[in-house]
């Protein structure tokens, strides 16, 4: 079974501009969250979706939005670019939804450069 | 808030022999789970192994168990039998349940793990 898989891989963007990225659920997954993580430091949590619907957010400024679709993929979107956006970006999918403690399951990520 | 910590940026073993890797958390939820990840140096973000706050047993998944001491706040990975792919960066990290019904995984700052000959 494919795992999370993340689009696209690697992102090269300029400051003030805008990035989206997409994630796709392991197949049956429901909750997709999002999660930031700068070199040299643990992830940070940014949002989660569960059933279409924001189940939490974590403190990022109003930038950084996301969404998921009835096939329960999920992008993120990140406008106004600043240099400290540059991140590894990190998708991680679940079983059922919140509150749970099935494991989330991370894909690659996208890894974010601003220039 | 909750809180993860762990104490150990780096730490160094010999193939074939234990490690543990220590973490201690700090939550007033009295249910909570506490989860360890690996990530090697290509970036993903692995799950190796799961313990619930009301789990009477340490939890085991091969070579990795956890050592869960409730009462210290502590939930240690234990690596037998290091090997060579071992070696990566590995994050203890504990689910905190949301206002708006979601949860959200806090994550300590890692302990980069090396496995030598």
């Amino acid at each position: 079974d494919a795992g999370v898989t993340q689009s696209p891989t690697h992102l090269i963007k300029t400051r003030g501009q805008q990035v989206t990225l997409r994630c796709s659920p392991i197949s049956g997954h429901k909750s997709v969250s999002w999660y930031q993580q700068v070199l040299g430091q643990g992830p940070q949590f940014i949002f989660q979706y569960y059933e279409k619907e924001e189940r939490g957010r974590g403190n990022f400024p109003d930038r950084f939005s996301a969404r998921q679709f009835p096939n329960y993929s999920s992008e993120l979107n990140v406008n106004a670019l600043l240099l400290g956006d540059s991140a590894l970006y990190l998708c991680a999918s679940s079983l059922v939804g919140p509150p749970s403690n099935q494991p989330q399951h991370f894909g690659d990520g996208t890894r974010l450069s601003i220039l | 808030a909750q809180k993860i910590t762990q104490t150990q940026p780096g730490m160094f073993v010999q193939e074939k022999e234990a490690v543990t890797l220590d973490c201690t958390y700090d939550t007033s939820d009295p249910s909570y789970g506490l989860f360890w990840y690996k990530q090697p140096s290509s970036g993903e973000m692995i799950f190796l192994i799961y313990q619930g706050s009301y789990d009477q047993q340490n939890a085991t998944e091969g070579r990795y168990s956890l050592n869960f001491q409730k009462a210290r706040k502590s939930a240690n990975l234990v690596i037998s039998a290091s090997q060579l792919g071992d070696s990566a960066m590995y994050f203890c990290a504990m689910r905190e349940r949301l206002t708006g019904g979601g949860n959200k995984l806090t994550f300590g700052t890692g302990t980069q793990l090396k496995v030598e000959l």
